[in-house]
């Protein structure tokens, strides 16, 4: 049971916008904690997405955007392309847990 | 460019101690600060953090529910670090990464460089 909560899938057709929610809590997110996101390619090791709730590392598409409010953070991708058909983690910090925090990952499937 | 390579066992008996060991190229922990973590992902599952250790200092931190039998190092001279993971059982079977995040000025700036990806399965 992840400390992170994340939606288990989520479709879109290509073109489209789809958004991926992380729901954490006050010894977490709501604490002020950073939240980064990865990208898992099928049979590939994740990539950092996202890092710092909303900053984009060098060569990710710009379609990939992220936010971050109260104890929730949301990845958002504007024009889904085939390509971005994969597995979408948020990772923080827990305080009381002291150490690193997944979410369950959601799978994002283009129609 | 920065590559981190996992090496080890790929099959571990039961009760025994997983040995892995992430390899850096292309770059020094002298460089800057940086926490080193592993990490693992089931078969069809989501990852599992297990550790990080500060590059700085050598301070570890581990998933509670792994602390018991995990310990981190780091072996500078190497430029590896290493995890051990003991009495483990079939669910310990997993693919293994290692994984590198920078630290500036105390802030973490998320796993930017990660191992390929190690497979280790437990089983007699």
């Amino acid at each position: 049971q992840s400390v992170l909560t994340q939606p288990p899938s989520v479709s879109g057709a290509p073109g489209q916008r789809v958004t991926v929610s992380c729901t954490g809590s006050s010894s977490n997110i709501g604490a002020g904690y950073d939240v980064h996101w990865y990208q898992q390619l099928p049979r590939t090791a994740p990539k950092l997405l996202i890092y710092r709730n909303t900053n984009r590392p060098s060569g990710v598409p710009g379609r990939f955007s992220a936010s971050k409010s109260g104890t929730s953070a949301s990845l958002a991708i504007t024009g889904l392309q085939a390509e971005d058909e994969a597995d979408y983690y948020c990772q923080s910090y827990d305080s009381s847990l002291r150490g690193y925090i997944f979410g369950s990952g959601a799978k994002v499937t283009v129609l | 460019q920065v590559q981190l390579q996992e090496s080890g066992p790929g099959l571990v008996k039961p009760s025994q101690t997983l040995s892995l060991t992430c390899t850096v190229s292309g770059d020094s922990f002298s460089s800057d600060n940086y926490y080193c973590s592993w990490l693992r992902q089931p078969a069809g599952k989501g990852l599992e953090w297990i550790g990080r250790l500060y590059t700085t200092d050598g301070n570890t931190d581990y998933n509670p529910s792994l602390r018991s039998r995990a310990t981190m190092s780091l072996d500078t001279s190497k430029n590896e670090f290493s995890l051990r993971l003991s009495s483990v059982t079939a669910a310990d079977t997993a693919v293994y990464y290692c994984a590198r995040a920078r630290v500036v000025r105390g802030v973490d700036y998320g796993m930017g460089v990660w191992g390929h990806g190690t497979t280790v399965t437990v089983s007699s």
